[in-house]
């Protein structure tokens, strides 16, 4: 099992739709990453959260610690937000307390016009 | 700001020749540095991180190296590609409760 889900794998909807990405984890963090991926392949961090909620215009992630949960929303969604969409948490390495970064295998958002 | 720049975006190689990635980071200093893979249909896996230079830690066993000639440098290498090395790769930087950076990643097709 990975250490990050996300759900779902593929998501397609219409302009205007109201859109849930999810991602679960199952180990101890400092932080979680929400990313954007690109077809050109480069990414972009959206959110990086620690607890609660963050909004930035037409995104909102949320998080839960207790639930190891987070979900990622996209109000009125337009299609320049097809990308993957990649969760990402931060995690203590065995040694010297430095922080790795394990990845979901990302949702590959569609919206059709 | 900080910015990291990594290059070539998108490289062709046969099998058995040698690789190099750079990656360069600007804006911080002594950052914590990450190469990462994603292959076809999978998340992004771990290769190597640093956290200062000359200092490599592997994740998992491969036909790959690291190297961090200089604090804000991040090398990948190969001495000899295989077909199973095909895949995107990405470098990163990232502090303790700090924002993390990523580059624009490098699709690396090996024929």
């Amino acid at each position: 099992k990975n250490e990050v889900e996300q759900s779902p794998q593929n998501l397609t909807a219409q302009e205007g739709e109201f859109i849930t990405i999810n991602c679960s984890y199952s180990v101890g963090i400092s932080a979680l990453h929400w990313l954007q991926q690109h077809p050109g392949g480069g990414i972009v961090s959206l959110f990086m959260l620690s607890s609660g909620k963050k909004k930035h215009g037409r995104l909102i992630a949320t998080i839960n610690i207790q639930e190891k949960h987070s979900s990622l929303h996209i109000t009125a969604s337009h299609p320049r937000d097809s990308a993957v969409y990649i969760c990402a948490v931060r995690s203590k390495m065995t040694n010297f307390g430095n922080e790795k970064l394990t990845f979901g295998t990302g949702t590959r958002l569609t919206i059709i016009p | 700001s900080q910015t990291i720049h990594q290059w070539p975006a998108t490289l062709v190689q046969p099998v058995g020749s040698p690789l190099s990635l750079e990656c360069t980071v600007e804006g911080t200093s002594n950052p914590n540095l990450y190469w990462y893979r994603q292959a076809a249909g999978r998340g992004l896996q771990l290769l190597f991180y640093s956290v200062g230079i000359g200092q490599i830690s592997s994740e998992v066993p491969q036909n790959l190296s690291a190297s961090r000639p200089q604090d804000r440098q991040f090398i990948l290498s190969s001495k000899k590609l295989l077909l199973s090395d095909s895949g995107f790769y990405l470098c990163a930087w990232a502090r303790v409760n700090t924002e993390a950076f990523f580059g624009q990643g490098t699709r690396l097709t090996v024929v």
